[in-house]
């Protein structure tokens, strides 16, 4: 099956420094691929999302890059502020093109 | 629109007990949930996938035979942890797909039970 592998686990940045945070996949065919915001003891929040036919997306300070050959995507998040602090995760649909495939997460600290 | 609700919210219950969770979908339809636990400071790991009025496909490793799911309606997919144990522990969150936005891959997250077993 599918297997997401993110990294780094741990990320801290300088506000308004950039942050990137880099995920790999498996699976040729995955098509979907989303990111998620986590805070401590609530549920994952959607914050950007790709689809395979597009090589970047942006919205604001955060953006996504898609490389299909590489089987790689990444999250960009420019102009950091203390309230991007929180858990990430990087997803892809799976095989069967239901389920999503989460890695492990990167805890990202924004200093002020 | 596209929330999705979780029952309850915390539960505590004694090792050898069984515990229901219910995920709700307030304004659309999910022919499909999804169900993952989350272990602290761990990643969200999928545990089956629900169906509307047929069975659960269950991942690796995750027994169909202590974790029972329904998903008798269009809006509403239930587990039920049976025989709890503290390693059980964890949190559980459900997830659902509007079955109306065809062309749309995004799921819709519900805010996750914390479970604890003594």
């Amino acid at each position: 099956g599918e297997n997401v592998e993110q990294h780094p686990s741990t990320l801290s940045v300088q506000e308004g420094d950039s942050a990137v945070i880099k995920c790999t996949y498996s699976d040729s065919a995955s098509n979907y691929f989303p990111w998620y915001k986590q805070e401590l003891g609530k549920r994952p929040q959607l914050i950007i999302d790709i689809r395979s036919n597009v090589g970047e997306k942006k919205d604001q300070r955060i953006a996504v890059t898609l490389n299909k050959t590489a089987k790689h995507f990444s999250l960009h998040i420019t102009e950091t502020q203390p309230e991007d602090s929180a858990v990430y995760f990087c997803a892809a649909l799976s095989q069967a093109g239901t389920a999503l495939i989460f890695g492990k997460g990167t805890t990202l600290s924004v200093s002020s | 629109g596209a929330v999705v609700s979780q029952h309850p919210s915390w539960v505590i219950c004694k090792s050898g007990t069984s515990v229901k969770i219910e995920c709700r979908s307030l304004d659309f339809q999910a022919t499909t949930m999804f169900w993952y636990r989350q272990f602290p400071k761990q990643s969200l790991m999928l545990m089956a996938t629900s169906n509307e009025g047929s069975k659960a496909t269950y991942e690796q490793g995750v027994e169909k035979d202590k974790f029972l799911i329904n998903h008798a309606s269009l809006t509403l997919s239930t587990l039920t942890v049976t025989s709890a144990h503290p390693e059980d522990s964890s949190f559980y969150i459900c997830s659902a797909r509007d079955s109306g936005r065809t062309l749309s891959y995004e799921q819709y997250f519900g805010p996750g039970t914390r479970l604890t077993v003594t």
